[in-house]
């Protein structure tokens, strides 16, 4: 199992970043996907989820109507997309994997993670 | 959303010793869906423990779960010199998945 994140970097706040993690090694289609974030020197934070087809997603309330998760099965590809960017989104985003499929599922594989530096 | 509280949050111990963690939820945690973490500097977190008390695949058995609805425990039962890192719990059966802060194990 692989999971590489990539889209990170520097923007000013307000702006956007699209953060794309590939993924290998398994069939992807079959898992739900999550992204997690670390702030500098802070603990892990759930930031969104996602269903194996797509069709269900999920937010937590600190980014809900800024971030959209998705995803392409085809291309074994999740995606998030971060719009009106605050400092306080400055962290290293992390992919992971469901351990199972199904709804309820811990995350058993994770990226390397990709830093998101919001600042002006 | 369920608020997780951890702690201590940082336990001075030698290797050999016992480890104990402990997760508080506000709520009660759905079905034991409760997972710890272990996360090395510069490192992403590895699963440890699923379902309140079940090894992920590979981790030895020094490491064992426990607990239900509100409380859960996480103990180490000799320390090893790769165990010192810092744990998160998760719960994993509601929306927005919650960790708690995080529990910082430290060579004494």
């Amino acid at each position: 199992v692989q999971l590489l994140e990539s889209g990170g970097g520097s923007v000013q706040p307000g702006g956007s970043l699209r953060l794309s993690c590939a993924a290998s090694g398994f069939t992807f289609s079959s898992y739900a996907m999550s992204w997690v974030r670390q702030g500098p020197g802070k603990g892990l934070e759930w930031v969104s989820g996602i269903s194996d087809s797509g069709g269900s997603t999920y937010y937590a309330d600190s980014v809900k109507g800024r971030f959209t998760i998705s995803r392409d099965n085809l291309k074994n590809t999740l995606y998030v997309q971060m719009n009106s960017l605050r400092s306080e989104d400055t962290a290293v985003y992390y992919c992971a994997k469901a351990a199972a499929s199904g709804s309820f599922s811990p995350n058993d594989y994770w990226g390397q993670g990709t830093l998101v530096t919001v600042s002006s | 959303e369920i608020v997780l509280t951890q702690s201590p949050g940082t336990l001075s111990l030698s290797p050999g010793e016992r480890a104990t963690l402990s997760c508080r939820a506000s709520q009660s945690v759905s079905s034991s869906y409760l997972a710890w973490y272990q996360q090395k500097p510069g490192q992403a977190p590895r699963l440890l423990i699923y379902g309140t008390s079940s090894r992920a695949t590979g981790i030895p058995d020094r490491f064992s779960g426990s607990g239900s609805r509100t409380d859960f425990t996480l103990t180490i039962s000799r320390l090893e010199p790769e165990d010192f890192a810092v744990y998160y719990c998760q719960q994993y059966g509601s929306s927005p998945r919650t960790f708690g802060g995080g529990t910082k194990v430290e060579i004494k």
